[in-house]
């Protein structure tokens, strides 16, 4: 069964630091992979979609990157803003059925 | 305007009656998905559809049930029988050839 791993779990930066956040995966057949953003009581927006044979997406200052053979992606936002504070969640695409299975998430706040 | 609509955005229903939870898309997405959230928990599969008249269970299809009777709508059902049913429902849509998937804002259910 597929298991999504977010690390860390809450990250607090200062504006205008680039940071990475972390996701692993434990069974590399997947199709796809998406990162989401989540605001607080708001559904998920998709920010990039990496399809299996890509080895990375760029949207703006977001760059997400693939190594499906060791089962982790990481997504890499430049110059934070405090507009960037969100919970941002990792989700694979896998199995016969397609289903999308997801990470926990990581917490991330802006400080001004 | 392109999207997915849910409603309503807080649901509120007392212990023992059933409730449905409306999801309309019209981005003429064949693939339809509900999901739960519980706080600090990633989303979980709760049924999805592919096609019109044809849905399958996903990890927690307990206590719930869905209807495909038309390709914009998937509405859910949560029944008496789901034992804890107080969370934040997500319903999404994606085209079957890249199986992007596309949220709505959510409903909050509340049951007491």
């Amino acid at each position: 069964k597929q298991e999504v791993t977010q690390i860390p779990a809450a990250l607090s930066v200062p504006e205008g630091e680039n940071l990475v956040l972390n996701c692993s995966f434990t069974d590399s057949a997947i199709y796809n992979l998406q990162w989401f953003r989540q605001d607080p009581g708001k559904g998920l927006t998709s920010l990039l979609l990496i399809q299996s044979s890509q080895r990375e997406q760029t949207s703006g200052r977001l760059n997400a990157s693939l190594d499906k053979s060791s089962g982790r992606s990481t997504l890499y936002i430049a110059a934070s803003q405090p507009g960037d504070s969100a919970t941002y969640l990792c989700a694979v695409l896998s199995g016969s059925a397609r289903q999308l299975t997801f990470g926990s998430g990581t917490q991330l706040t802006v400080l001004p | 305007d392109g999207g997915i609509t849910q409603s309503p955005k807080y649901l509120f229903r007392k212990e023992g009656q059933n409730v449905t939870l409306s999801c309309e898309q019209n981005l003429n997405h064949d693939a339809m998905y509900w999901y739960r959230q519980d706080p600090g928990q990633g989303l979980r599969l709760i049924y999805y559809s592919q096609i019109v008249n044809d849905f399958q269970k996903g990890d927690i299809a307990e206590g719930y049930s869905v209807s495909r009777e038309k390709k914009e709508s998937f509405p859910l059902t949560v029944t008496s029988a789901q034992k804890n049913p107080t969370a934040f429902y997500l319903c999404a849509s994606s085209p079957t050839t890249t199986y992007e998937q596309y949220f709505g804002p959510g409903t909050r259910l509340t049951v007491t």
